[in-house]
């Protein structure tokens, strides 16, 4: 199976400053045969669904605001929020489906400064 | 609006079954795989088990042999019938949808809360 970890755990960011959250997987989730990296970035936040932010580790989902990005390949990956807002606070998941079983990091959370 | 609303969740005794619901709408439910996902109090989330749109199933090792997943198109809903339930089970219970069973999960429902206690 394939482990995904984070970092940090925990992150204090300053109104308007950037947020950059990391994720590493245990192996390679870059799919060779079509270039495209299985990797989402989902948000959660308190009695609220989950909300899906980035998948093939850069293409955001309809309606995130572009401050939010993602890059990376292979195995390391990056969430950046480049203008941290203070609706921004909540825990960050990254998640590979590249594999069966498909599998969380063990979140991020993010909290102002 | 797409949405899903999951329920059925509550207290069970350990070794007692439950069944959990997810109710789709806005979206043809037919055509895209479902997903269980949970979380325990204080931990991160867990994948639990898949169904695609055509029926095929897939699990977590965690629960094959005690969790059925199953979908009912005509009710536009998804269960999860759990037996044989542990302390560990005891999590939020989330549904999500998918294109397909190896995908993101671009739609969640708020989730229903499982806690298993004598």
């Amino acid at each position: 199976d394939i482990v995904m970890t984070q970092s940090p755990d925990s992150l204090a960011v300053s109104l308007g400053e950037r947020a950059t959250i990391n994720c590493k997987s245990s192996q390679s989730v870059l799919y060779s045969s079509n270039n495209k990296n299985y990797l989402a970035w989902y948000q959660q936040k308190p009695g609220q669904p989950l909300k899906l932010l980035i998948y093939w580790a850069s293409t955001r989902e309809s309606g995130v605001p572009d401050r939010f990005s993602g890059s990376g390949s292979g195995t390391d990956f990056t969430l950046t929020i480049s203008s941290l807002q203070a609706e921004d606070v909540a825990v960050y998941y990254c998640q590979q489906y590249y594999n069966n079983p498909c599998s969380f990091g063990q979140g991020t959370k993010l909290e102002i400064k | 609006e797409v949405q899903l609303l999951e329920s059925g969740g509550g207290l069970v005794q350990p070794g007692g079954s439950l069944r959990l619901s997810c109710a789709a709408s806005g979206f043809t439910f037919s055509g895209y795989a479902m997903t269980w996902v949970r979380q325990a109090p204080g931990k991160g989330l867990e994948w639990v088990s898949t169904i695609s749109g055509g029926g095929t199933t897939f699990y977590a090792d965690s629960v094959k042999g005690r969790f059925t997943i199953s979908r009912d198109n005509s009710k536009n809903t998804l269960y999860l019938q759990m037996n044989s339930l542990r302390a560990e089970d005891t999590a939020v219970y989330y549904c999500a949808k998918s294109d397909d069973p190896r995908d993101y999960m671009d739609v969640w429902g708020k989730g229903t809360t499982v806690t298993v206690s004598s």
